[in-house]
C-alpha cells in the first residue's frame, strides 16, 4: 500500500517552455502532498506544500508564478514548471502523506528528471 | 537556525557493520526519520524514532537520544545493494520536515 507514482519520470524540453508534472497518490487519500527539488549530491530542497482544494504554501525563494501547483483531488497533485530554463534542470519529486503535516510519514513518488536545454 | 549533521560520505566493507550519526539543532522536536535514496531514486522510509532507544528493524536498527539532539543509523551484514545515501529527516515544532544533506555510504567487496 501507499503508493506514490509520478508522471513524467523524464523530460527534456527547450528553454522557454512548459512543463507539467503529475503526482498521484494510487491506493490512498493524500490530504497533503509535497514537491521537492534535488540537485545532484544534494539534499532534498522542500519547494511547496499542497493540500487538497487549498493554495500551496510555497518555501522562502520558492517562485510561485514559476512553479505553478494544483492540488485538485486527494490524490492528484500537478507541478507545472513554466517558462523553464536550464537552471531549473533538476530531479524534482513529489511525496503524499495521509494526514495534514509531515509529522505522518511521507511516501516518495519514483522523481522526475527535467532538462532543459 | 536549523541544522542537521551528517557525515558526507562513508566506506565499508561487504559483511561488516557500519554506524551512519546524525546531530540535529532544531525548534523543537516530533520526530527523526531515516531514510534511503539510491542514486537516480527517489528516497524510501527506513525508520522513525520519536522517543529514547534503540529502534531494530532486521538488519537496520535507528537509536536516538533527544537529550543529545542525537541518533543514528546502524546497518548490519552490509550487503552492495547497500551503497545509497541516507538521509536523516527531523521534524520541528512547527511540524514541519528539516532534511539533512544526506551521507552516501559506499560499500566495497
Amino acid at each position: 500500500g501507499a503508493v506514490v507514482s509520478q508522471h513524467p519520470s523524464r523530460v527534456i524540453c527547450k528553454s522557454g517552455t512548459s512543463v507539467k508534472i503529475e503526482c498521484r497518490s494510487l491506493d490512498f487519500q493524500a490530504t497533503t502532498m509535497f514537491w521537492y527539488r534535488q540537485f545532484p549530491k544534494q539534499s532534498l530542497m522542500l519547494m511547496a506544500t499542497s493540500n487538497e482544494g487549498s493554495k500551496a504554501t510555497y518555501e522562502q525563494g520558492v517562485e510561485k508564478d514559476k512553479f505553478l501547483i494544483n492540488h485538485a483531488s486527494l490524490t492528484l497533485s500537478t507541478l507545472t514548471v513554466t517558462s523553464a530554463h536550464p537552471e531549473d534542470s533538476s530531479f524534482y519529486i513529489c511525496s503524499a502523506t495521509q494526514g495534514e503535516s509531515s509529522y505522518n510519514e511521507q511516501f516518495f513518488g519514483p522523481g522526475t528528471r527535467l532538462t532543459v536545454l | 537556525g536549523q541544522n542537521i549533521d551528517q557525515p558526507t560520505e562513508m566506506t565499508a566493507t561487504e559483511g561488516a557493520i557500519v554506524q551512519i550519526n546524525c546531530t540535529y539543532q532544531t525548534s523543537g522536536f516530533n520526530g527523526l526519520f531515516w531514510y534511503q535514496q539510491h542514486a537516480g531514486e527517489a528516497p524510501t522510509f527506513l525508520s522513525y524514532n520519536v522517543l529514547d532507544g534503540l529502534e531494530e528493524k532486521g538488519r537496520f536498527s535507528s537509536f536516538l537520544s533527544r537529550s543529545k539532539g542525537y541518533s543514528y543509523l546502524l546497518l548490519k551484514e552490509l550487503q552492495m545493494k547497500d551503497s545509497a545515501s541516507y538521509l536523516c529527516a527531523v521534524i520541528d515544532s512547527n511540524y514541519q520536515l528539516i532534511w539533512g544533506a544526506g551521507t552516501k555510504l559506499i560499500i566495497k567487496p
